[in-house]
Order: C-alpha cells, then structure tokens, then sequence
C-alpha cells in the first residue's frame, strides 16, 4: 500500500497571503490528523476529520482550518499568514481514527512565510 | 489532561552501547503510549507503542520498552546503538479509549551516535 502522501513539499508564501495544503490518506483509512511541528512549540494537534467531519480540534486561531472530502483526502488552509506559521506540516492518517490505533505520518509540507 | 515528557533533548552514545530514552507520562486514564522516530526533512516513523496488552513492547529496529505504571514511564531501549540509529525521537499519549485520537507528543530526544 502506497503511504501516506502530502503536497507540495515545500511551500514559500508572504505575510497576509493564504494556503491550502493537501493529504492522501492511506488507503482504506477513514481518519486524517494534522499536526504542526515548530522548533519553539514542538509537536502540536491542529484537528482531526473522520468522514468528512472535524471531530476534534486543538488549540489554534480560526485562521486555521481544514475539511475532508469522501475520498477521505483532506486539506487544511491557513489564512492571514503570519511570520510564525512557518513549520511543518504534518498529516497522519489511521483506520478509525481511535486512540490506540497507529497513526501513520506523510513526509510533511514545509512552509515558510516571510 | 494528559502530558508526557521527555528528559534530556540531547543524548551521545557510542555505536554499539546501550541506548536509553526517558519517557515519563501523566494520565488519570489509562493511557495508549507511542515511540515514534524522526529522520532529518521526514515525517513520523512509529518504533513501537503500547495498547494495555504486554508490558514490554518490542518494536522495529531492535527498540523496545517498558511501560511502568508504578513509575508513570515508558522508556525507549536499545541494546546495541547503531550509526543508522542517529534521529529525533518522540513519545507521544492519547487515549483514553473511546476518546480522541489526538496524540499529546513530548519535545523529542535527538540521538546522537558516535563512531
């Protein structure tokens, strides 16, 4: 089974614009995540989709969002970019999305903003 | 709430010495337990996670751990260090059953492996 994949890889933007990243799950998994990773904040949950529903979302501004199509690919965007929303973005994909399942992780897309 | 930590963001070994991750955790649950690895520009890779099964968890890559309910830990072990082996380490937690799926993840150990 191909794993799970995310584009673009790499992604330079400039204060004020928007983005959207995307993630094909691996297939035949119905639960996508995205994480932010920072080198000050670290590791952090931005939400969870579960047949095309967000169901659970971390502690990030309205700035952020996401949503999942029936194929289970999902996309997040950012609008407004600021200085620190420059990470890696992380998708991670699972069967059922419950908490004792492993959660398989892309490559990332790494965005700077300057 | 659940948080899980990670002493030492930096550890030296040498190629063939035993390697040794701390991980200590805090859940009112019982909490689902992961190692997961990262190779420079690269997502997660999971090593090895724990699921209120077997105690001592094996992995890939000759890891394995302990999970320690007395001392709240779940340390990452490795016999026998390899150069290969050099990358950022996370223990993350989530749970509990039934609950979100969100992983909680520690600030990572960079393993360093000396020749």
């Amino acid at each position: 089974k191909a794993g799970v994949t995310q584009t673009p890889r790499y992604l330079i933007k400039t204060r004020g614009q928007q983005v959207t990243l995307s993630c094909s799950p691996i297939s035949g998994h119905r639960s996508v995540s995205w994480y932010q990773q920072t080198p000050g904040q670290g590791l952090q949950f931005l939400f969870e989709y579960f047949s095309e529903t967000q169901r659970n979302k971390g502690n990030f501004p309205g700035r952020f969002s996401g949503r999942q199509f029936s194929n289970s690919r999902s996309e997040m965007n950012v609008s407004t970019l600021e200085l620190g929303d420059s990470a890696l973005y992380l998708c991670a994909s699972s069967l059922e999305g419950q908490p004792q399942e492993t959660q398989y992780f892309g490559p990332g897309t790494r965005l700077l903003v300057l | 709430a659940q948080s899980v930590t990670q002493l030492g963001s930096h550890v030296s070994v040498s190629e063939g010495a035993l390697v040794l991750l701390r991980c200590n955790y805090s859940s009112s649950v019982p909490p689902y337990l992961f190692w997961y690895v990262q190779y420079p520009n690269q997502g997660l890779q999971l090593l090895l996670k724990y699921t209120s099964a077997a105690t001592l968890v094996k992995g890939i890559n000759g890891f394995e751990a302990e999970f320690k309910k007395s001392e709240t830990s779940f340390h990452l072990t490795k016999p026998s260090a390899h150069m290969s082996d050099a990358a950022e380490y996370f223990c993350a937690v989530s749970g509990p059953r039934g609950a979100t799926n969100k992983l909680i993840f520690g600030t990572g150990t960079l393993l360093a492996v000396q020749p």
